[in-house]
């Protein structure tokens, strides 16, 4: 156990429509980070956030937005859901942002199912 | 564009046959380099992370190792346990993680 805990595990919904996935870092951790992993594409970071500020940005389509909050949970909205967003969403947090505390450790993950 | 690519994709190996996984990168300003173990449906779990070149690190059965464009994670006399898939990753200074598409090991006893 990893110390982060991602809700809900699964989710399955329809094409069009938007789903909010939560995520609490480890105690003590000021980063979230989000990724997708998909059969065809790996594991793809989206999205880093470092105590309520967006830090840094990969790959994530305008439909997406995050956030994270002062009790520093994050969430992830995914809109306009399209059958190519079915995928493992990931949450990770790490203790910083800077310097040597880098190690991310990831929650168990959303699955997403979009019909 | 920041790229990391393992090898090789899958690779299977018998009870106590020793191998070595490659990850090679090449990115802009590498802060770290780190390893992952990952079971299916379930999120990576950490291993190492390495952050220079001429760094090894070792736990149990796995050693890894970093030179100026490639990481390898060298498995000593593997169990089945030790079947999974291996994520490399490298993170820039800017902040963003590039992963690797990962190397399947199956040990078979």
């Amino acid at each position: 156990d990893s110390g982060v805990t991602q809700t809900p595990k699964h989710l399955i919904t329809a094409t069009g429509q938007r789903v909010t996935l939560r995520c609490s870092p480890r105690s003590g951790d000021l980063s979230v980070y989000w990724y997708q992993q998909s059969l065809d594409q790996g594991l793809q970071f989206l999205i880093q956030y470092y105590n309520g500020e967006e830090r840094a940005k990969g790959n994530i389509l305008e439909r997406f937005s995050a956030q994270q909050f002062p009790d520093l949970h994050s969430e992830l909205n995914l809109s306009s859901l399209e059958l190519g967003d079915s995928a493992l969403y990931f949450c990770a947090s790490s203790v910083g942002n800077s310097g040597f505390t880098d190690t991310q450790y990831f929650g168990p993950g959303t699955r997403l199912t979009v019909l | 564009e920041d790229q990391v690519t393992q090898s090789p994709e899958a690779l299977r190996l018998q009870e106590g046959e020793s191998s070595s996984l490659n990850c090679s990168y090449t990115v802009s300003g590498l802060r770290g380099l780190f390893w992952y173990r990952q079971d299916p449906g379930k999120g990576p779990e950490f291993l190492f992370t390495l952050y220079s070149a001429g760094e090894e690190k070792e736990k149990e059965r796995l050693k890894a190792t970093l030179t100026k464009k490639e990481s390898f994670l060298h498995i000593t006399a593997p169990k089945p346990e030790d079947s999974a898939t291996y994520l490399c990753a490298a993170l820039t200074n800017a902040g963003k993680s590039t992963f690797g598409d990962g190397t399947t090991l199956t040990v078979k006893p």
